[in-house]
């Protein structure tokens, strides 16, 4: 079974200020992993995934995340935000023999402060 | 489509009616989920599509649910004899295929039984 656990449930932080959303997963196999966002009266959307190789992975909106295997964690994390980056994000982690379904964090909600 | 379509967007029903959701997914998309989002809490799974067919049921929480796609298209998700606790939205994804593929989600459906 896999497990997904988003440390911290909110995290307020001042505008320009960097961020790091942490996310520490349980699987017995190999996974990817998954970073969303959900913008305030808006759909998930995907932010960027780990599948492989590099640790370090880049995504949309100068978010990047970190894959550590022997801490079993994927944080994402941003060098400055602002205003518009005030979101709920969910952590994900897929794989093994059940690479159909995703196991969702239960979401952590940035709000970023003038 | 050019993105994930969910009908209706709200729906309000009476206890003990049933409610039929609909996901229109991206076209050529072989791998559709459905999820649902309760207030406060992450995304749990309910089951997901490969083409027509349903490898994971598991996350159906009774037998009042159900599921079906036909064409490789359209998904339908049933809720019979609805309860109090089947509010939530509703939230379907799809993706290229079942794998490392992100998911593209829909704005879902958000159930309200009075």
């Amino acid at each position: 079974a896999q497990s997904v656990t988003q440390l911290d449930s909110q995290v307020p932080v001042f505008e320009e200020a960097p961020v790091e959303l942490r996310c520490n997963y349980s699987s017995s196999v190999s996974v990817y992993l998954f970073w969303y966002v959900q913008y305030p009266n808006q759909g998930l959307q995907l932010l960027l995934k780990y599948l492989s190789g590099s640790t370090l992975v880049k995504g949309i909106n100068g978010f990047e995340a970190e894959f550590n295997k022997s801490q079993t964690s994927f944080h994402l994390r941003k060098p400055s935000v602002h205003i518009s980056d005030t979101a709920e994000y969910f952590c994900a982690v897929r794989g093994g023999t059940n690479a159909g379904k995703s196991t969702f964090g239960d979401g952590t909600t940035l709000t970023v402060k003038p | 489509g050019a993105g994930v379509s969910q009908s209706p967007s709200n729906k309000v029903t009476e206890k003990g009616k049933d409610v039929e959701l609909r996901c229109d997914p991206i076209s050529g998309h072989t791998a559709l989920y459905w999820y649902r989002q309760s207030l406060g809490q992450g995304l749990e799974f309910l089951i997901y599509f490969q083409g027509n067919s349903a490898p994971d049921k598991s996350g159906l929480p009774s037998d009042r649910f159900s599921a079906e796609r036909t064409g490789g298209s359209v998904s339908t998700l049933t809720i019979q004899r609805t309860q109090q606790e089947d509010s939530a939205v509703y939230l379907c994804a799809s993706s290229l295929e079942v794998g490392n593929y992100g998911y593209t989600f829909g704005s879902g459906t958000r159930l309200t039984v009075v």
